[in-house]
């Protein structure tokens, strides 16, 4: 398998601060990973595809401007979430495709609540 | 349409029992590949069982075998010999090569008793 790492797990703010979670893999290089985000009950979307040394590709729907994802090397992708609002608050969570090039590999997480 | 179909939103299963977890997929591209994945309360989703969509035989991983019927597309989980620990959200998806996105299915509630 390949392991994922996704940064902080949790996390609370105020409206209008901005948050940056980190998604690392550990044990191997990824030139593309993934970003989703999860609501309460429902199933994974996913926002955005990160590419190492250029700029993401978005989902239809999401606005780059307030989900800034950044790649600088093959093994961290970076999304801020900016001027955070509380209908920002869900589960996100991002992929990487492992080794094995067919299976993407998830983080554990990060609940971000926005007060 | 939806590309992935879960129609089961929560199942139930006796300890030590087996599982069906149902899936069904739709896709014009003919190069894809199947997933199956656990996601417990804490939220981490973990890998696992893949089917390739030129594989011959069905996929095992240990307990889980996953029933990948081309011509009716779909792609049932089966666990076996069923612990208190599998009761999770399971979710199915599908990575067309052509687009390279992974694409999930609702999810199945699993709830093990014992």
């Amino acid at each position: 398998g390949a392991v994922v790492s996704q940064h902080p797990s949790r996390v609370i703010c105020k409206s209008g601060t901005s948050v940056k979670i980190e998604c690392r893999s550990l044990d191997f290089q990824a030139t593309t990973m993934f970003w989703y985000r999860q609501f309460p009950k429902q199933s994974l979307m996913l926002m955005a595809t990160s590419n190492e040394g250029s700029k993401a590709t978005y989902e239809q729907g999401v606005e780059k401007d307030k989900f800034l994802i950044n790649h600088a090397s093959l093994t961290l992708s970076t999304l801020t979430v900016t001027s955070a609002h509380p209908e920002d608050s869900s589960f996100y969570i991002c992929s990487a495709d492992g080794t094995a090039k067919n299976i993407q590999y998830f983080g554990a997480g990060t609940r971000l609540s926005v007060l | 349409a939806q590309k992935i179909t879960q129609t089961q939103p929560g199942m139930f299963v006796q300890e030590k029992e087996a599982v069906t977890l149902d899936c069904t997929y739709d896709t014009s591209d003919p190069s894809y590949g199947l997933f199956w994945y656990k996601q417990p309360s804490s939220g981490e989703m973990i890998f696992l069982i893949y089917q390739g969509s030129y594989d011959q035989q069905n996929a095992t991983e240990g307990r889980y075998s996953l029933n990948f019927q081309k011509a009716r597309k779909s792609a049932n989980l089966v666990i076996s010999a069923s612990q208190l620990g599998d009761s999770a959200m399971y979710f199915c998806a599908m990575r067309e090569y052509n687009t390279d996105k992974l694409i999930f299915g609702t999810g199945t509630r699993l709830q093990v008793f014992p």
